[in-house]
């Protein structure tokens, strides 16, 4: 099992709508949970960060946390083509590693 | 502010030869990461310095070292090199420790191994 797990994708949404990418972890005792986009040939780009459980909202990114079931997600509400790029999901222990999910590569459609 | 600065872009070698990386932080940043990132796949974590110190290593052989400076700038280098160490390597900095990084990344250098 792999320590951080994403949706394989691809992930395709017509524009306005709301694109939902979704990460599972292993690890009970991590801490902070990141969003990164990269656009093609791009390096990452930190996008959103949660640390507690519930919900953080920042413009059209809403990211969501629940430790009991390990998992976080990322909604992108009235998706934009400029969106489409490769999500990735990071998971931070106390070890300061970021462990990083394969990501899900999202297509928003004019 | 100037970002995390990664040198050369691009850097061609043969099987054998030995590569060296480096990476600049952005200012105030004493942590530097690096990672592998092969063709299609996700981010393979490789090290992390911190104050000049090795804090962390990723499942990587040895012949993957490096080092930081005390500029908090740093070098990855790459002995013996394999056809399979071909990727992008990313370096990373952050200002935050204990569970909280945020990672701030460079544009890269791509290896290309012959």
């Amino acid at each position: 099992q792999k320590e951080v797990e994403q949706n394989s994708g691809p992930l395709s949404v017509p524009e306005g709508a709301i694109a939902s990418l979704n990460c599972t972890y292993s690890d009970r005792g991590s801490q902070s949970f990141f969003w990164y986009r990269q656009y093609s040939g791009k390096s990452p780009e930190l996008i959103m960060f949660i640390y507690s459980n519930g919900d953080k909202e920042d413009g059209r990114f809403t990211a969501q946390l629940n430790k009991a079931s390990q998992y976080v997600s990322l909604l992108i509400r009235d998706s934009q083509p400029s969106d489409s790029a490769t999500y990735l999901c990071a998971v931070n222990t106390n070890a300061g590693k970021s462990t990083f999910g394969d990501g899900t590569t999202l297509t928003v459609k004019p | 502010e100037a970002g995390v600065t990664q040198s050369p872009t691009h850097l061609i070698k043969t099987r054998g030869q030995q590569a060296t990386l480096r990476c600049s932080p952005i200012s105030g940043h004493t942590s530097v990461y690096w990672y592998q990132q092969a063709l299609g796949l996700g981010l393979q974590f490789l090290l992390w310095y911190d104050e000049g110190e090795e804090r962390n290593r990723g499942n990587f052989p040895p012949r993957f070292s490096g080092r930081q400076f005390p500029n908090y700038s740093s070098e990855l280098n790459v002995n013996a090199l394999e056809l399979e160490d071909s990727a992008l390597y990313l370096c990373a900095s952050s200002y935050q420790q204990g569970g909280n990084e945020k990672l701030f990344f460079g544009s890269g250098t791509q290896l290309s191994v012959l």
